[in-house]
């Protein structure tokens, strides 16, 4: 299947900084790419839809100010977590999905990101 | 109603017996369906698509009502390496919608 690179894979920060999550298609083009958050025990929760080109599509109660997402390109989306707070620790993955649709979505390897 | 339900789990099997996960969705546009494994601390991965004809692959099959807008993950002769949460993932346009994920736990 197609592979998605997501950098880094674990990182620990001070409250009240910023972190930037990458996440690349290494082998397709991903029009769309998908950022989740997934808390100890629970479901992956989607917080946000990137296309390339455009700005995200946010979910409702995810702070756009906070989780700053840019799909500047076909293979790479960023997620930038700024001024970082302890409960903004959790898991973050995301995937994308060649142009078609209908077609399955392929996953990072995910951060698990820790605010100290 | 949330858009995707999945039995809660979770389900402890003993080595060999089969088990199966059943999943609703709510939105009747959904146009394709899978089943995703997820291992603890790390990304989901696809385990099979679901096809309106039904689909198997190897001990694993998985069914699909779209009348009933009912999916099902059958696993046969489970495996230890089986234990894991199975995801039941909707999608409609481009939106992928994750139901929160039934585990397993298959014993010795």
């Amino acid at each position: 299947g197609a592979v998605v690179s997501q950098h880094p894979s674990r990182v620990i920060c001070k409250s009240g900084t910023s972190v930037k999550i990458e996440c690349r298609s290494l082998d397709f083009q991903a029009t769309t790419m998908f950022w989740y958050r997934q808390f100890p025990k629970q479901s992956l929760m989607l917080m946000a839809t990137s296309n390339e080109g455009s700005k995200a599509t946010y979910e409702q109660g995810v702070e756009k100010d906070k989780f700053l997402i840019n799909h500047a390109s076909l293979t790479l989306s960023t997620l930038t977590v700024t001024s970082a707070h302890p409960e903004d620790s959790s898991f973050y993955i995301c995937s994308a999905r060649v142009r078609a649709e209908n077609t399955e979505a392929f996953f990072g390897q995910g951060t698990r990101l820790t605010v100290v | 109603r949330k858009e995707v339900e999945q039995d809660p789990g979770p389900f402890n099997v003993p080595e060999g017996a089969t088990v199966a996960f059943n999943c609703t969705y709510s939105n009747s546009a959904s146009q394709s369906f899978f089943w995703y494994r997820q291992d603890c601390r790390k990304e989901p991965k696809l385990l099979m698509s679901v096809y309106s004809s039904g689909n198997e692959d190897g001990r694993f099959t998985a069914q699909l009502n779209r009348a009933s807008q009912y999916i099902s993950l059958l696993i046969r002769d489970s495996k230890l390496s089986d234990s894991a949460t199975y995801l039941c993932v909707v999608n409609y346009g481009q939106n992928f919608v994750f139901g929160p994920g039934t585990r397993l736990s298959v014993l010795p």
